[in-house]
């Protein structure tokens, strides 16, 4: 267990829809970072968040959105969902791990657009 | 650019030994990692270099090298539950992305008796 927890787990939802995946990251972890892994495909860098600032973006749609609250969860909103959206998104966390920033991440949540 | 290689797909044998290579070029460096991830499953934390050489771990071992902009990770002793995906990711340094991960499109192990 890494200590990052998401929901839901699974979640099926028609095209044009909004769904909204949940995150809490490790105690005592500053920054959030969302992925997106299709299948057979590689981790992809959605966006990154540090003490509720947005720190880094990668290759998130505008369809996308994410925010990072106090309480340091987060939140990925996708929109206009399409079927392509189908895949495995992870929320991870990182913080000082023995002088390094070790990245953890949680189990994911499957979305599945039909 | 940022650019991380890796290959596909490897077989071996259980007990024997495996090396999987990354090749990458980023646009600065600040560490590179290697994650384990199972079919499904969540990646998990391997290993971890920032200067040249080898860190081992158990079965496990990585090497570095940032002139060459190359690393390996061995797998000694193979057991089947070896048989998953090995990322290979780079932290580059630029003023916008403190500590993010870029990953490779990994190499799918499979480990037979």
């Amino acid at each position: 267990d890494s200590g990052v927890t998401q929901t839901p787990k699974h979640l099926i939802t028609a095209t044009g829809q909004r769904v909204t995946l949940r995150c809490s990251p490790r105690s005592g972890d500053l920054s959030v970072y969302w992925y997106q892994q299709s299948l057979d495909q590689g981790l992809q860098f959605l966006i990154q968040y540090y003490n509720g600032e947005e720190r880094a973006k990668g290759n998130i749609l505008e369809r996308f959105s994410a925010q990072q609250f106090p309480d340091l969860h987060s939140e990925l909103n996708l929109s206009s969902l399409e079927l392509g959206d189908s895949a495995l998104y992870f929320c991870a966390s990182s913080g000082k791990d023995r002088g390094r920033n070790t990245i953890y991440f949680g189990e994911g949540s499957w979305l599945t657009v039909v | 650019g940022q650019n991380i290689d890796q290959p596909t797909e490897m077989t071996a044998t259980e007990g024997a030994i495996v090396q999987i290579n990354c090749t990458y070029q980023t646009s600065g460096f600040n560490g590179l990692f290697w994650y384990q991830q199972h079919a499904g499953e969540a990646p998990t934390f391997l290993s971890y270099n920032v200067l040249d050489g080898l860190e081992e771990k158990g079965r496990f071992s990585s090497f570095l090298s940032r002139s060459k902009g190359y690393s390996y990770l061995l797998l000694k002793e193979l057991q089947m539950k070896d048989s998953a995906s090995y990322l290979c990711a780079v932290s580059p340094t630029f003023s916008g992305g403190y500590n993010k991960l870029i990953f490779g499109a990994g190499t799918r192990l499979a480990v037979h008796p």
